[in-house]
């Protein structure tokens, strides 16, 4: 079955070090996006790419890095220059002339 | 960036009451989606309307795509529990780049 996959589920990590979000998807989707949930603030967006080896900053990109290699992946890098780095990450993809985006099922960031 | 106002943020309701939620802007879009998202999972695609006007059902849920093209309309009638969750709107903005600007979601919770 297609679909977009994230890993690890839940991630524990120590204050200052940088840890990566994995996502990766079978969809043979172009564009892939990278979105923070907060508690009542919705979705907002850090990165974006379009197509491979190419991508965008969104809303909210200081202190996050990314790189799309291939078609299929778009890890996210949570740097220590995130201040405030606990919150639920989501990966999303979607085809070209489309409009609707699949998720994955997120990841749980928690910073000690 | 653009916003969508998204309301009521919360309802509390009693199993077999109908819910309405909606999504206002002060810009045009040319496409509106409903998402539901459930507890630590990602968001998944409930419908989707394309045109000013269109009325979109998806067995108990029905949206609307306003005629001003700045609002749309998410209704669930005889809600049951398994309808709680997190409902978002997301708006595609005309001549934009294709990524989705999102409401910050009304939280539904129903009781049995």
């Amino acid at each position: 079955d297609g679909g977009i996959t994230q890993s690890p589920k839940y991630l524990f990590r120590k204050e200052g070090q940088n840890v990566t979000l994995s996502c990766e998807q079978n969809l043979n989707h172009d564009a892939m996006y990278w979105y923070r949930q907060d508690p009542g603030q919705g979705l907002r967006l850090i990165y974006y790419s379009q197509i491979v080896n190419d991508f965008q900053k969104g809303d909210i990109a200081e202190g996050y890095s990314v790189s799309r290699e291939k078609k299929e992946s778009f890890p996210l890098t949570v740097t220590s220059a995130q201040k405030n780095p606990t919150a639920f990450y989501l990966c999303a993809s979607k085809a070209t002339g489309s409009y609707g985006y699949t998720f994955g099922s997120g990841t749980r960031l928690t910073v000690v | 960036g653009q916003q969508l106002n998204q309301s009521p943020q919360s309802m509390f309701i009693q199993e077999g009451e109908d819910v309405s939620m909606n999504c206002t802007s002060s810009s045009i879009f040319n496409t509106w989606l409903w998402y539901k998202q459930e507890p630590g999972e990602g968001p998944v695609l409930l419908i989707a309307l394309y045109k000013a006007g269109e009325l979109t059902s998806n067995g108990r849920l029905t949206a609307q795509f306003g005629i001003t093209r700045k609002d749309s309309f998410l209704n669930i009638s005889a809600s049951i529990p398994s309808d709680v969750g997190i409902y978002f709107c997301a708006g595609l903005l005309g001549g934009s780049q294709g990524n989705l600007i999102f409401g910050k979601g009304t939280k539904l919770s129903v009781k049995p």
